[in-house]
């Protein structure tokens, strides 16, 4: 059982470059999520979606675009990297209530 | 707006000791609160989580929280805190209405052996 899978788990790119993160999870989950870790800021809610064809902005949005291409998938796109979204990405997956959020290993993410 | 906050960035601890973590939390409406530790190098993993009945909750390794309505709190402890403990902590709050998943900044926890 992989769980949340995430890909790549590094990646250096230069000033205006796009790339896509891509996400899957084999756990059935509705409900999926993209967050950024940044030192003493803890995880920022990028987008979320409750469902497949549907996302929400989160906190931290601007920059970002998402799509929820089917219900195991969700893949983050940054149109034109910035030095400002150097992080580590974080794709999570649960169902609502309490159901416990399951996170994917995190994808390094440097701008240089 | 909803939010969570951790008001102790940074702890360190001898072996042995307690540990009491804060976590507050605001948002007016039916609320599923989250721990959650992150081990140095790896990804978040569940500690314990609250959505109702009893306030103590217990979770894995020894750790248990108190969720207190009236204070809008859910602070978590250990008696007594071993090195392998040395990790970061989040609190999390789950929106009923939306079901977003909204963390607090998080505490790093050091134990000294």
């Amino acid at each position: 059982n992989a769980g949340v899978t995430q890909t790549p788990k590094f990646q250096v790119l230069k000033t205006g470059q796009s790339m896509t993160l891509q996400c899957a999870q084999d756990m059935n989950h509705n409900s999926m999520y993209w967050y950024r870790q940044d030192p003493g800021m803890g995880l920022r809610l990028i987008y979320y979606s409750a469902s497949e064809g549907t996302t929400d902005k989160g906190e931290v949005p601007n920059g970002y675009n998402v799509s929820r291409l089917n219900k195991r998938e969700f893949s983050l796109r940054l149109e034109s990297a910035a030095p400002s979204q150097t992080s580590v990405y974080f794709c999570a997956s649960s169902d609502w209530g309490a159901s416990e959020a399951f996170f994917g290993q995190g994808t390094r993410l440097t701008v240089v | 707006a909803q939010s969570v906050s951790q008001h102790n960035h940074h702890v360190i601890l001898s072996e042995a000791a307690s540990l009491e973590l804060g976590c507050n939390y605001s948002y007016g409406g039916t609320v599923n609160l989250f721990w959650y530790v992150q081990y140095p190098g790896q990804h978040l993993q569940l500690l314990l989580k609250y959505f109702s009945g009893d306030p103590l909750v217990k979770g894995i390794k020894g750790f248990e929280a108190e969720f207190i309505k009236s204070k809008f709190s859910f602070n978590l402890r250990k008696p007594s805190v071993q090195w392998s403990d040395t990790a970061e902590y989040f609190c999390a709050l789950r929106e009923s209405n939306t079901g977003k998943l909204i963390f607090g900044q998080g505490t790093t926890l050091q134990v000294k052996p």
